[in-house]
């Protein structure tokens, strides 16, 4: 069964702070891995999106990496500012089919 | 290009009406995905579909819930006689016929937030 787990569920910190989400998942056969945003009340936004055969993403503030072997993708963002607070969802293709997604991980950056 | 679009954006209905979410994929896209996110809770899957085809209906609960995706127009996830635990946000996707690149992947609408009273 395919399960993803996301810690820590939520997570406070000051602005300026360099941060690390963490993304956990139980088969390590995947077809790739994303990082989502999500605002309270809105939709999706996509961060990073990691090919299996790939081991890092970077955008800007953040860099994701992924280990396949390990069943973990940790989602860094550094210099952290209170716009980049949110919810962060890590999603899991097992084929070009469904995602499985976390619970996501809180952010509050507080000014 | 336009992106996913869904609609209505929010929807109420009583205990015991129909609710009828709509998704318009894409430009170009032909497979559609339907997630549900309870409050406080990650996505979870629902159904995906081809045009005119139920590909994988593993997550849809066995009754009420329904879901089409015509040869002509938006695909439709149906809730018949809703009740309170049905309100959450509903969230489609969609994506190319066939993956062809490294960046192909679902692309998420924005969502339609059912409140049942």
């Amino acid at each position: 069964k395919q399960e993803v787990t996301q810690i820590p569920a939520a997570l406070s910190v000051p602005e300026g702070e360099n941060l690390v989400l963490n993304c956990s998942f139980t088969d390590s056969a995947i077809y790739n891995l994303q990082w989502f945003r999500q605002d309270p009340g809105k939709g999706l936004t996509s961060l990073l999106l990691i090919q299996s055969s790939q081991r890092e993403q970077t955008s800007g503030r953040l860099n994701a990496s992924l280990d396949k072997s390990s069943g973990r993708s940790t989602l860094y963002i550094a210099a952290s500012q209170p716009g980049d607070s949110a919810t962060y969802l890590c999603a899991v293709q097992y084929n070009f089919n469904k995602f499985y997604f976390g619970s996501g991980t809180k952010l509050n950056v507080k000014p | 290009n336009a992106g996913v679009m869904q609609n209505p954006r929010h929807l109420v209905r009583r205990r015991g009406q129909e609710a009828r979410l709509r998704c318009s994929p894409m430009k170009g896209h032909s497979h559609v995905y339907w997630y549900r996110q309870l409050p406080e809770e990650g996505l979870k899957f629902m159904v995906y579909l081809q045009k005119e085809n139920i590909i994988d209906e593993s997550g849809m609960p066995k009754e009420r819930f329904s879901a089409e995706f015509p040869k002509e127009g938006p695909s439709i996830l149906r809730i018949q006689q809703v009740v309170r635990g049905d309100s959450a946000a509903y969230f489609c996707a969609s994506s190319p016929a066939v993956p062809g690149g490294s960046t192909d992947t679902q692309y998420f609408g924005p969502g339609t937030r059912l409140t049942v009273l």
